[in-house]
């Protein structure tokens, strides 16, 4: 089974900074399409963000992107607004197993 | 507009059983494989089960093995987890979840909360 792992735990940024998470698996996820972020909110259900590590689902800024392969993925905010301050997941698909990351909490600074 | 909506969850005791559903509407439910997938309280995101789009391929994480059983009736548009010898570990809310291609979950009811406790 594939373990992601998130980092870091909290970012704590100003509105209009840049954002960085990292989602590393413990073993190389077969395929780019098998890697998905999510976004929640306090008391909200996850929203996807991406799916196949970097492809925006429907109705997601632009600002939101993602990149990576192999076993080392990055979701990148670019100017975060008021809206993005939430929790965000990876998640990965391999042999019939889907697996979340911990989450990395981005806060207000 | 995908609307998936959660029932079923309460407080039930050590041991005891419960089945949840989700009704799903505004996509063809038959096309799509389903998931759920628990959160318990403060704590990430787990999934839990999956189904196929024919219904005659299940899968379950390890914690739920033998003790959980997804299956889903076409012609209610109805996705169903019952529930068996739960344990104070399964206190999470339970979200159904649209499964895309069987890799990524692009669509989310709300939850239904299952608190199991003496």
């Amino acid at each position: 089974e594939i373990v992601l792992t998130q980092s870091p735990g909290t970012l704590s940024l100003s509105p209009g900074e840049r954002a960085t998470l990292s989602c590393r698996a413990s073993q190389s996820v077969s395929s780019s399409m098998y890697l998905a972020w999510y976004q929640q909110k306090p008391g909200q259900a996850p929203r996807l963000l991406i799916s196949g590590a970097s492809s925006r689902a429907s109705g997601i800024p632009d600002r939101f992107s993602g990149s990576g392969s192999g076993t080392d993925f990055s979701l990148t905010i670019n100017r975060v607004e008021p809206e993005d301050f939430a929790v965000y997941y990876c998640q990965a698909y391999g042999a019939s197993r889907w697996t979340f990351g911990q989450g990395t909490k981005v806060e207000i600074k | 507009e995908v609307q998936l909506l959660e029932s079923g969850g309460g407080l039930v005791q050590p041991g005891g059983s419960l089945r949840l559903s989700c009704a799903a509407s505004g996509f063809t439910f038959t096309n799509y494989a389903m998931s759920w997938v628990r959160q318990a309280p403060g704590k990430g995101l787990e999934w839990v089960s999956l189904i196929s789009v024919s219904g005659d391929r299940t899968y379950y994480a390890d914690s739920v093995k033998g003790r959980f059983t997804i299956s889903r009736d076409t012609s209610k548009n109805t996705l169903y987890l019952q529930m068996s010898s739960l344990r104070a570990d399964d206190t999470a809310i339970y979200y159904c979840a649209k499964t895309m291609a069987t890799i990524y979950f692009d669509s989310w009811g709300q939850g239904t909360l299952v608190t199991v406790s003496s």
